[in-house]
C-alpha cells in the first residue's frame, strides 16, 4: 500500500536548469495537488488537478508547469530553476470532488536546492 | 478570503503534560476543518477532521479538537503528551466550492523529558 509516491527525494540544481518532479498515487483519487513548504509559511498550493485532463493554478504558480498524465500521475516541472524555488515540494491526492471536505494524502516530499 | 492563523510558532511542553495548540480561521460559511501532523522528513498525516455535528472530534494518537463557531477556533488538545508527539502541526480549512485546502503556518512542538 504505497499511497502517494514522489521522486526524487532530494535534488540539487544549478540556476537555469530544468527538472520534473514526479508524483503517483495508487488510491484511485481524482484530485491531486502540488504544494511547496517554506519555513514559517505552511504549505502553499502551486497547482492542482480536479480530474484527469484538468489543471488549475493555485496560490504560487509562477515558474512552474504541471501535467496530469493520467489518473495516477501528476508531474511538476521547473523550466528554468531559480534560487527562490529552493523548497520542499509535496504532492497530495484526495477522493473525488467533495467541495473541500476530503482529507488529503501526502507523499514524503522532494527536497530541492537551487544554487 | 479564507485564512488560517496559528498564533504559536513554537511550543515546548514536558512529557506527560497536557497540550493545546491554537487555530483560528476566517471563513464565511461553515468550514471544513482539519489538523495534520508532520514528523521530520515526512509528509503530512491527517490527525482529525470536522465537517458538522458534534463540535468535539476525536482523532488518532489520542488527539481531540473542539470547534467553537463563536470564536472561529478549532484548537487541538491532548491530555498527556508523549515524546513521539514532537512534530509540526498544521491546521487547515477546506473551501466548500473547490477541492482546495488552506493551511496555517504551522506550530512546532518540542517535548522535553
Amino acid at each position: 500500500n504505497a499511497g502517494v509516491t514522489q521522486t526524487p527525494k532530494f535534488q540539487v540544481l544549478k540556476t537555469g536548469q530544468s527538472m520534473t518532479l514526479q508524483c503517483a498515487q495508487d488510491m484511485n483519487h481524482n484530485s491531486m495537488y502540488w504544494y511547496r513548504q517554506d519555513p514559517g509559511m505552511g504549505l502553499r498550493l502551486i497547482y492542482y488537478s480536479a480530474s484527469e485532463g484538468t489543471t488549475d493554478k493555485g496560490e504560487v504558480p509562477n515558474g512552474y508547469n504541471v501535467s496530469r498524465l493520467n489518473k495516477r500521475e501528476f508531474s511538476l516541472r521547473l523550466e528554468s530553476a531559480a534560487p527562490s524555488q529552493t523548497s520542499v515540494y509535496f504532492c497530495a491526492s484526495s477522493l473525488p470532488r467533495g467541495g473541500g471536505n476530503q482529507p488529503q494524502h501526502f507523499g514524503d516530499g522532494t527536497r530541492l536546492s537551487i544554487l | 478570503a479564507q485564512s488560517v492563523t496559528q498564533p504559536d510558532i513554537h511550543i515546548t511542553v514536558s512529557e506527560g503534560a497536557s497540550l493545546e495548540l491554537r487555530c483560528n480561521y476566517s471563513y464565511g460559511a461553515t468550514p471544513y476543518l482539519f489538523w495534520y501532523v508532520q514528523s521530520p522528513g515526512q509528509g503530512l498525516q491527517l490527525l482529525l477532521k470536522y465537517f458538522s455535528g458534534d463540535t468535539l472530534v476525536q482523532g488518532i494518537k489520542g488527539f481531540e479538537a473542539e470547534f467553537k463557531r463563536s470564536q472561529s477556533s478549532f484548537n487541538l488538545r491532548k491530555p498527556s503528551v508523549h515524546w513521539s508527539d514532537a512534530a509540526e502541526y498544521f491546521c487547515a480549512v477546506g473551501e466548500t466550492s473547490y477541492d482546495k485546502v488552506i493551511f496555517g503556518p504551522g506550530t512546532s512542538l518540542s517535548v522535553i523529558p
